[in-house]
């Protein structure tokens, strides 16, 4: 069975740093691309970042780039978020989520989803 | 892309069918679209991948149809456990996209 469990999440003030991890298990970690999603409070879920199984290829939303890095350890089977500059707009349930495929441009598509991990962003 | 889903709320007894759409802003290739399920509190599942193909576990009464700008789920009769919140994504082209949730209620 494929698990995916996120950590890392809390609350944080405008400008700060945090980062997001990703374990999985039940599946062979490296041979998937990963991805984050986000869902703000209002309901909506929003691409945040996707990163080949190899770690090659990383791709961001334009939201984020820059300030947001997304990494793989493959031989702890874990994903990570790096997440710099945090603003207001960053609040939000952050969902670690499998593709189908190695690469990501194979299978944009989640086939499992983490739980989630809250971010709030305020002073 | 943007994807606009409508209704936002559909009030359906169980037994009867849903039908669930999702206009995009520009065409999208048939393959490259994928449906969600969201129940309050949990994480999405997919239940459609490639606007047509069954997620592993996923019952037959979800169905996914379309091509172009337009795209449907179908449930055929509703179970108690389908009234949830669906999303459509596009991943025809980057940025990924979500769309703007229909709502299934009782």
């Amino acid at each position: 069975e494929v698990q995916l469990v996120e950590s890392g999440g809390g609350l944080v003030q405008p400008g700060g740093s945090l980062t997001l991890s990703c374990a999985g298990a039940g599946f062979t970690f490296n041979n998937f691309a990963m991805s984050w999603v986000r869902q703000t409070p209002g309901k909506r879920l929003e691409w945040v970042s996707s990163i080949d199984g190899n770690g090659g290829g990383t791709f961001y939303a334009d939201s984020v780039k820059g300030r947001f890095t997304v990494s793989r350890d493959n031989s702890k089977n874990t994903l990570h978020l790096q997440m710099n500059s945090l603003r207001a707009e960053d609040t939000a349930i952050y969902y670690c989520a499998k593709c189908p495929a190695y690469f990501f441009f194979s299978g944009g598509y989640a086939n499992h989803w983490g739980q989630g991990s809250l971010v709030t962003v305020s002073s | 892309i943007v994807l606009t889903q409508s209704p936002g709320t559909l009030s359906l007894s169980p037994g009867e069918r849903a039908t669930l759409s999702c206009r995009a802003s520009q065409r999208i290739s048939t393959t490259y679209v994928a449906w969600y399920q969201q129940k309050l509190g949990q994480a999405p599942r997919l239940l459609i991948y490639g606007a047509s193909s069954r997620a592993i576990g996923i019952p037959d009464r979800f169905s996914g149809s379309g091509s172009g700008t337009d795209f449907t789920l179908t449930i055929s009769s509703l179970e108690p456990e389908d009234f949830a919140m669906y999303y459509c994504q596009q991943y025809h082209a980057s940025p990924l996209t979500f769309g703007t949730g229909t709502k299934v209620e009782v």
